[in-house]
């Protein structure tokens, strides 16, 4: 199956500073790669995409980056607030017979600090 | 309603006992999928379901657990002779149909097995 390694497990920044976490996938076949914000006690929210079509997607601070050939893709946060502290899942899928059944890294704890 | 609903939020129960767990979609969601997330493991997929029926089942970590959904609406995710590994948040998510790919997720279900 998919296997999404992603990294650093935990981050550690500055107010103002960006942050950057990795993901790495195994399966050539994916095509469509989110990012998950999750804070505690609720579930994973959507705070980026994109799909295999793209090479950079930008929504104000955050951006995503993906290199296909090399099977990973990126996620950066430009001038972090304390309120961007969170937990940060990268995903990996392909429309199948699943749907858009997500497989996911295993989290990085992000925590800017005034 | 506005979100995913799941219930309860909070479950302990002694091992060996059934337990069922429901969740909600977002109205004329027609996809739906059911997530655990443990320390160990991150978040994993379990069952996608389409409509009423679940195309891919292959998440499921024994045939401890099964699940349904009535009306093309309300999911419940039900682990028969429950395990201290069975201990985990369980998420659901919903998306408009199979080729939306933005997963819309529930606060989870916190299982605590004793």
């Amino acid at each position: 199956g998919e296997n999404v390694e992603q990294h650093p497990s935990t981050l550690s920044v500055q107010e103002g500073d960006s942050a950057v976490i990795k993901c790495t996938y195994s399966d050539s076949a994916s095509n469509y790669f989110p990012w998950y914000k999750q804070e505690l006690g609720k579930g994973p929210q959507l705070i980026i995409d994109i799909r295999s079509n793209v090479g950079e997607k930008k929504d104000q601070r955050i951006a995503v980056t993906l290199n296909k050939t090399a099977k990973h893709f990126s996620l950066h946060i430009t001038e972090t607030q304390p309120e961007d502290s969170a937990v940060y899942f990268c995903a990996v899928t392909t429309n199948s017979n699943s749907g858009y059944a997500l497989n996911f890294g295993k989290g990085t704890s992000l925590l800017v600090t005034p | 309603g506005a979100g995913v609903s799941q219930s309860p939020s909070n479950k302990v129960t002694e091992k060996g006992k059934d337990v069922e767990l429901r969740c909600d979609p977002i109205s004329g969601h027609t996809a739906l999928y059911w997530y655990r997330q443990s320390l160990g493991q991150g978040l994993e997929f379990l069952i996608y379901f389409q409509g009423n029926s679940a195309p891919d089942k292959s998440g499921l970590p024994s045939d401890r657990f099964s699940a349904e959904r009535t009306g093309g609406s309300v999911s419940t995710l039900t682990i028969q002779r429950t395990q201290q590994e069975d201990s985990a948040v369980y998420l659901c998510a919903s998306s408009l149909d199979p080729r939306s790919t933005e997963a819309f997720f529930g606060q989870g279900t916190r299982l605590t097995v004793v």
